[in-house]
Formats: structure tokens, C-alpha cells, sequence
């Protein structure tokens, strides 16, 4: 069965840089492309970015853009999200998800990054 | 950025009843809209996709509609597990976004 198993969690300072992992199974990561998605405390669901399976071409939402890179590594079957340059309103869970046809279909357990001082 | 609303922000119902939420999209995004149901703690679950089309695995009580720029999710005889915290969202273009939430409560 489809999995996203994420790593855990994160206490970061401000303006520094944090990398969350997203190990997928039960499927070819090299079929579907990833996107993440981020949750602040008691908020909405927030896009970051996402990378096609087809062409590695990536896009991020504009809230982070210059400080966020979406990665995948096939040889592990993991992706990579890493955020730079942390500030307090990044604080927020994490989740990947698989990109199924064109939408977000199976999701990562969450990983939660705290930003603080 | 396309915006997406959805109305009531929180809903209050029973057992059985037949339950309703919109989502209205700034533009038109065709019918590349999904809905997700969350629990707390919990990541998101795809219940619809292209508007209308039912994820494997999902109960047939709901069901989604709409097209452009209006969208339904509709709950036809909410049960106990359905209190949960609901969100559409646009895959029109290539920047995704989410609706703010509507959050089912037990009335």
C-alpha cells in the first residue's frame, strides 16, 4: 500500500534552515510528483510547493519563494523539503503528499517545525 | 492567486442530517477541484476529485458538484465519524491553493 512516512519533529531559531524528509513506499517515486503542504496552529491548509514526477519542474508558493527547494532523491525514494533563513510564522506542520493524476492523493503522517527563539 | 471561499466557516448538525458546504472559486477553475476531510491531529483525506468523481474507498454518502466557479460538497446523512473539518481545493493552475475550512460540529 502507498505510504509517505515523514521525519520528525523540528525546533529550529530564527534564521536558521530546516530540511524535512518524506519516505515513500508502495510506489515508484520517479511516477508521481510531490507536493507540500503546511499547517500554522489551529489554521487552514497553506501550499508550499510541489515537483513533477515528469520533468522535475518545481513551483512554490510565492509566500516562500527564495527560501524553499523541493527535492527528490529516487535511489531512496524520499523528498525533501528544506526552508531557509526560519521565521516565527513558519511555525506550522508539514505534510508531503503524492500528486496523484494532478492532485494530492495520499499524505504524509505531518511533521511538526517549530520556530522560536 | 485564485481564492477560494467556502461558506459557512462552521456548521452545526446532527445525526442524519443532510449537510451542505460551498466553495466559490475568485475564477474559473473548471472542475479541478478536490475535497479533503481532516481530523484533529490528523493528516487530510481526499474524498472528491474533479469535482464530482468519488475517491476509491470513500462512502457514497458524499458527493460533490459544481463547475467554474461555484462547488458543493454535500454530506447526505452525516454520521458520527463525519465531524471533522472540511476543505476544497483548486489544482487549476499551477499555484495551488485551499479554502479557509468549514468545521462540522455536532449540533
Amino acid at each position: 500500500q502507498v505510504q509517505l512516512v515523514q521525519s520528525g519533529t523540528e525546533l529550529k531559531k530564527p534564521g536558521a534552515s530546516v530540511r524535512v524528509s518524506c519516505k515513500a513506499s508502495g510506489y515508484n517515486l520517479t511516477s508521481y510528483g510531490i507536493s507540500w503542504v503546511r499547517q500554522a496552529p489551529g489554521q487552514g491548509l497553506e501550499w508550499v510547493g510541489w515537483i513533477s514526477a515528469l520533468n522535475g519542474y518545481r513551483n512554490y508558493a510565492q509566500k516562500v519563494q527564495g527560501r524553499v527547494t523541493v527535492t527528490t532523491d529516487t535511489s531512496t525514494s524520499t523528498a525533501y523539503m528544506e526552508l531557509r533563513r526560519l521565521r516565527s510564522d513558519d511555525t506550522a506542520v508539514y505534510y508531503c503528499a503524492r500528486i496523484g493524476l494532478t492532485y494530492p492523493d495520499y499524505w504524509g503522517q505531518g511533521t511538526l517545525v517549530t520556530v522560536s527563539s | 492567486d485564485i481564492q477560494m471561499t467556502q461558506s459557512p466557516s462552521t456548521l452545526s448538525a446532527s445525526v442524519g442530517d443532510r449537510v451542505t458546504i460551498t466553495c466559490r472559486a475568485s475564477q474559473s477553475i473548471s472542475n479541478w477541484l478536490a475535497w479533503y476531510q481532516q481530523k484533529p491531529g490528523k493528516a487530510p483525506k481526499l474524498l472528491i476529485y474533479k469535482a464530482s468523481s468519488l475517491e476509491s474507498g470513500v462512502s457514497s454518502r458524499f458527493s460533490g458538484s459544481g463547475s467554474g466557479t461555484e462547488f458543493t460538497l454535500t454530506i447526505s446523512s452525516l454520521q458520527p465519524d463525519d465531524f471533522a473539518t472540511y476543505y476544497c481545493h483548486q489544482y487549476n493552475t499551477y499555484s495551488w491553493t485551499f479554502g479557509q475550512g468549514t468545521k462540522v460540529e455536532i449540533k
